[in-house]
């Protein structure tokens, strides 16, 4: 099994539609879960952690699902700026930060 | 203003050519990498430094070398014996090694010509 599986999209959704992506994970032992933004051509840029309990910031909803390893993002109204490549993260060891391939998410006009 | 500043955004290299590519942090933080993406690909670790004067090989860390004199730099070299050296390449810092945020550098984009 994959370190960390990520559907790569792309996502095409019109503006104000609600989306959400998974992404899973192999090691049980993990224990910090991000996601980042990456725009095109650009570094990765913080979008939220992801706690046990889940949280939210405005429109970006983060969830842990520790019983089947995954992490998930739920964007909702979404904007023409959304559109970007969503990497999930997650530590592996005291050093370690896998990375997924990434989502990639096209809001339509 | 805080933050990972790399140097050059772009670097054009001659086959047979070593190149360093700097980082430099005002974050204090102690945890430095180098990361390398191509497309498709998720972000591959390349070397490590969890502090001054000590660093270790990542995942893909031949033709790599580093160095970590000073706590705000970290500076990567890419030798010839780099078989496929054009990517897109990431230094990132975070506070310690015990899984906290990761920041990132704007990159550099390596074309070997």
């Amino acid at each position: 099994r994959k370190e960390v599986e990520q559907d790569p999209g792309p996502f095409n959704v019109p503006e104000g539609a609600t989306v959400a992506f998974n992404c899973t994970y192999s090691n049980s032992a993990s224990q910090s879960f991000f996601w980042y933004r990456q725009d095109c051509r650009k570094e990765p840029k913080l979008l939220m952690s992801v706690y046990s309990s889940g949280n939210e910031d405005g429109r970006f909803t983060a969830q842990l699902n520790r019983a089947s390893q995954y992490i998930s993002l739920l964007i909702r109204d979404s904007k023409l700026s959304d559109s970007a490549t969503y990497l999930c993260v997650f530590t592996s060891g005291t050093y370690k930060y896998i990375f997924g391939t990434g989502t990639r998410l096209k809001v339509l006009a | 203003d805080g933050g990972i500043t790399q140097s050059p955004k772009y670097l054009f290299r001659k086959e047979g050519q070593n190149v360093t590519l700097s980082c430099e942090q005002n974050l204090n933080h102690d945890a430095m990498y180098w990361y390398r993406q191509d497309p498709g690909q998720g972000l591959r670790l390349i070397y490590y430094s969890q502090i001054v004067n000590d660093f270790q090989k990542g995942d893909i860390a031949e033709g790599y070398s580093v160095s970590r004199e000073k706590k705000e730099s970290f500076p990567l070299t890419v030798t010839s014996a780099q078989k496929n050296p054009t990517a897109f390449y990431l230094c990132a810092s975070s506070i310690d090694n015990s899984g906290n945020t990761i920041y990132f550098g704007e990159g550099s984009w390596l074309t070997v010509v």
